[in-house]
């Protein structure tokens, strides 16, 4: 069955430093995301990403934030200068299609990037 | 702004039970309404999913509903199993939020045996 594949499955980094996580969707799919997880909170949406660029973002996706889709298969999501608060589990997600009338579709979640900021 | 519940927080059940999760939505505008398992430390695995037309969808023991006037969704889980035990999410695709999805804290169900 096809699934969402994230790199690695953890990642320890140093304050400051840039990390870029890594994520190859299902293989038609054409909308891409990034959610996250702090331990014992909600799943908070970050970005949406479609056709080579940011279809919608949340407040918590500020300019230490971006989205790269490199080649035909992976989808990058890299944070600049972590902080400890980036702490968190990294979630990819892929839907086959969007838009007005077809909001219908079914979100895939890849294993998660755990990023621990020290 | 779109606010997701579900309760309870958490449920121990005895293996065998027949159980009832539930999630309440604020606004009653939704796209659709998703179902998910994770399991400890892991990703999400998607259950479910109920469009805005439909009441309800079922795959093997699990049974969702949809009641979007009264913003709410009940996943039923028939004869529980050990291997059941997980933090159950729902979320929801609201008009107002674009292509995102709103999740609830989710429930931790432990099935003993």
């Amino acid at each position: 069955e096809p699934e969402v594949t994230q790199t690695p499955s953890h990642q320890v980094t140093q304050m400051g430093q840039e990390v870029i996580l890594r994520c190859v969707p299902i293989s038609n799919h054409l909308y891409f995301y990034w959610y996250r997880q702090i331990l014992g909170q909600k799943v908070e949406f970050l970005v949406s990403f479609y056709n080579n660029e940011i279809s919608e973002k949340s407040e918590i996706f500020d300019d230490q934030f971006s989205v790269e889709r490199p080649d035909g298969s992976n989808f990058t999501l890299k944070i600049r200068s972590t902080k400890l608060e980036d702490s968190a589990m990294y979630f990819c997600a892929s839907t086959i299609r969007e838009g007005q009338g077809m909001m219908n579709t079914e979100a895939f979640f890849g294993q998660g990037t755990r990023l621990t900021v020290v | 702004k779109q606010e997701v519940t579900q309760i309870p927080a958490a449920l121990s059940v005895p293996e065998g039970e027949n159980l009832v999760l539930n999630c309440s939505f604020t606004d009653s505008a939704i796209y659709n309404l998703q179902w998910f398992r994770q399991d400890p430390g892991k990703g999400l695995t998607s259950l479910l999913l109920i469009q805005s037309s439909q009441r309800e969808q079922t795959s093997g023991r699990l049974n969702a509903s949809l009641d979007k006037s009264s913003g709410r969704s009940t996943l039923y889980i028939a004869a529980s199993q050990p291997g059941d035990s997980a933090t159950y999410l729902c979320a929801v695709r609201t008009s107002n939020s674009g292509y995102a999805l709103n999740f609830g804290k989710g429930t931790s169900l432990l099935v003993t045996p």
